[in-house]
């Protein structure tokens, strides 16, 4: 079974940095494109960005690329999301993501993780 | 990037009602639209891939269909656990580009 699981989120403040995790299960994490997709306190969803299989390449929304950065440890299943000056607008659950074929970049979205919530304020 | 407008922003139906969610795409966006099911509290759930396939377990009564940009969703005799939040995603071009959101209730 799939399994997904973020961590990392939680209060912080204006200004700082947060790294959040994914740490992946029932399937062999390294053959698969992993996204990061958020969702605002109103329901919003914003993909952030995904990393390839190998973690050579990246993709990001413009406007989050300069302050997000993710990367991958294939030897540990584990997805991150790091973000730096975060502002009040980055208050949202983030889920981890993986498409449905392996390999494969442009597919959708098979798998969500449970989500971990982060609060941006001071 | 490519807007993916959906409609309507909120929905109140009746049991065994048909209802229909649309998204319509700024471009070609080819059958790269997915459709997710968000219920209270849990995470997305892939309902609908490639514009009109069917994801493994959902149940029959929801299709997807597509005209030209504009896709549909529909759901067939409305159950109480279909309320919850629809999706639509577009992942023909990146930056992958989510709909605003349908909030379904049951009337």
């Amino acid at each position: 079974e799939v399994q997904l699981v973020e961590s990392g989120g939680g209060l912080v403040q204006p200004g700082a940095s947060l790294k959040l995790s994914c740490v992946a299960s029932g399937f062999t994490f390294s053959d698969y494109w992993m996204s990061w997709v958020r969702q605002t306190p109103g329901k919003t969803m914003e993909w952030i960005g995904d990393i390839k299989y190998d973690g050579s390449y990246t993709n990001y929304a413009p406007s989050l690329k300069n302050r997000f950065t993710i990367s991958r440890d294939n030897a540990k299943s584990t997805l991150y999301l790091q973000m730096s000056n975060v502002r009040s607008e980055d208050t949202a659950t983030y889920y981890c993501t993986r498409v449905r074929y392996r390999y494969n970049w442009a597919n959708w979205f098979a798998y969500w993780g449970q989500g971990t919530l982060v609060t941006v304020s001071s | 990037d490519i807007q993916m407008t959906q409609s309507p922003a909120s929905l109140s139906a009746s049991l065994e009602e048909i209802v229909t969610i649309t998204c319509q795409a700024s471009q070609d966006i080819g059958n790269y639209l997915s459709w997710y099911q968000q219920k209270p509290g849990k995470s997305p759930q892939l309902l609908i891939h490639s514009a009109t396939s069917l994801a493994d377990g959902v149940p029959s009564r929801f299709s997807g269909s597509r005209s030209g940009t504009q896709y549909s969703l529909k759901i067939n005799r409305l159950q109480v656990e279909d309320t919850g939040i629809y999706y639509c995603l577009q992942h023909y071009s990146a930056p992958w580009t989510f709909g605003g959101g349908t909030k379904l209730e049951l009337k």
